[in-house]
């Protein structure tokens, strides 16, 4: 079993519809992110969390909100998505007691969402 | 402000052939973190290496090295005999040691090792 999971995988929908996308992870780290990747662009950072009780914006937060609700699992929603979110999301992890703090990011496999 | 810059977009190489793929990264820490990650076609995140910034010591794992230069503020990666499988999007990233783990991201640079 992936130790980062990302659901769903693919997903169609149309604008201004509400979107969750979800995830989850077995690792046991305390640190947990949500990135976009658009063609050209790389991974931009939208919120990450280092507890349940800390969530914090990264550099592209507008139109997205986040949701921690456990230290396992860390959801992002699209409250009313439109065209330009179209993108392949990722969820990532790293762990803040390794003592190493460049502990690289564990990634989820993506979740590739269509706005039309 | 921290800036990772991939300036090549497209590689395409015949295998066998060696190739580097270059990254350039900006940074005010004195204490930062270098990676390299591989996206097959099949789209998941490969963690490749990791290096920190007071250690310039090249690194060498098998076909793949990476050359981490601190006057230049690179951190090129080099495969070696191409083959086809090593075909995806490299991204470099960085990440600055206080700022919580989060990673600045190169643009990626597209490999393509033709048979």
């Amino acid at each position: 079993d992936a130790d980062v999971t990302q659901t769903p995988r693919n997903r169609i929908t149309k604008t201004g519809k509400r979107i969750m996308l979800e995830c989850s992870q077995t690792k046991g780290h305390d640190r947990m992110y949500w990135y976009r990747q658009d063609p050209g662009l790389g991974l931009r950072l939208i919120y990450y969390s280092f507890d349940v009780k800390d969530i914090n914006k990264g550099e592209i937060s507008d139109g997205y909100s986040v949701s921690r609700q456990a230290q396992a699992k860390f959801s992002l929603s699209l409250e009313s998505a439109i065209p330009n979110q179209t993108a392949l999301y990722f969820c990532a992890t790293s762990d803040l007691h390794t003592g190493a703090p460049g502990e690289p990011q564990h990634f989820g496999d993506g979740t590739r969402l269509s706005i039309l | 402000a921290q800036k990772v810059t991939q300036a090549q977009t497209e590689i395409s190489v015949v295998e066998k052939e060696d190739v580097t793929l270059d990254c350039v990264y900006e940074t005010r820490d004195t204490t930062y973190y270098l990676f390299w990650y591989k996206q097959p076609p099949s789209g998941e995140l490969v963690f490749l290496i990791r290096r920190n910034s007071f250690d310039e010591q090249n690194e060498i794992s098998g076909r793949y090295s990476w050359n981490f230069q601190k006057s230049t503020s690179s951190f090129n990666f080099t495969i070696t005999a191409s083959q086809v499988v090593d075909s995806a999007v490299y991204f470099c990233a960085l990440s600055g040691r206080n700022q919580g783990g989060k990673l600045i991201f190169g643009q990626g640079t597209e490999l393509s090792v033709k048979p």
